[in-house]
């Protein structure tokens, strides 16, 4: 049963507008959560993390939104340009960690077309 | 800037074959990863270590092994490789406790390995 789903694993989105990708979890130990993008052949790169004492971070045109009421976490990206096109990797860990206890959902791939 | 090198980047083998794959990072960093990506399933970790000569399974342990002998390198071993193998790895680092930058994990560029 995976705790982190990324339902849509896909997503296109027209140059100029917002996109919205999102997250759910099921374990409610889980505290900290990050977002890594992926382009095709090179490994993943962390893009914003946000711990549960919020509710939001900012980091320029990206913004993480948490729910942990409803277990939900959403990135917002406005606004999309074509190089942001790649895979999203939602990632959730329970504090303190190491490392070992992040848990990555499936991705998701956004594509901005131009 | 962290630096997680993966020498190998494509790969390809015949089933039954012994394969090496070798992460090095430059940042003096205590913990070292190995995680396969697959379509669908995210990234799966397969074997972790926090310091020389010591490692973890992680949640997908089975046909492969580790080894650390050095701090800042971190191999993975199929010892008899399949076709079910067939995957992205990922190799990655991330500092002790209190250090900066504990909580996020940096990767290397993969290794994508086909077997035949």
């Amino acid at each position: 049963d995976q705790q982190v789903k990324q339902n849509s694993p896909s997503l296109s989105v027209q140059e100029g507008r917002i996109s919205i990708l999102n997250c759910d979890y099921t374990n409610s130990m889980f505290d900290y959560f990050l977002w890594y993008k992926k382009y095709p052949a090179e490994g993943p790169t962390f893009l914003i993390s946000i711990s549960s004492i919020k509710d939001k971070n900012e980091d320029g045109r990206f913004t993480v939104f948490l729910n942990k009421s409803a277990k939900h976490l959403s990135l917002h990206i406005v606004p999309s340009q074509p190089g942001d096109s790649a895979v999203y990797f939602c990632a959730a860990s329970a504090l303190p960690n190491y490392g070992q206890n992040f848990v990555f959902g499936p991705g998701t791939r956004l594509s901005v077309l131009p | 800037d962290v630096k997680v090198t993966q020498s190998s980047r494509y790969l390809v083998k015949r089933t039954g074959e012994k394969v090496f794959l070798e992460c090095v990072q430059d940042m003096d960093h205590e913990n070292m990863f190995w995680y396969r990506q697959d379509p669908g399933l995210g990234l799966r970790l397969i074997y972790f270590s926090y310091d020389v000569k010591m490692k973890e399974k992680g949640d997908i342990p089975e046909g492969y092994s580790v080894s650390r002998e050095k701090k800042e390198r971190f191999s993975l071993i199929l010892e008899s490789a399949s076709t079910n193998q067939t995957s992205m790895y990922l190799c990655a680092s991330i500092p002790g406790q209190g250090a900066s930058g504990a909580n996020v994990l940096t990767f290397g560029a993969g290794s994508r390995l086909t077997v035949l």
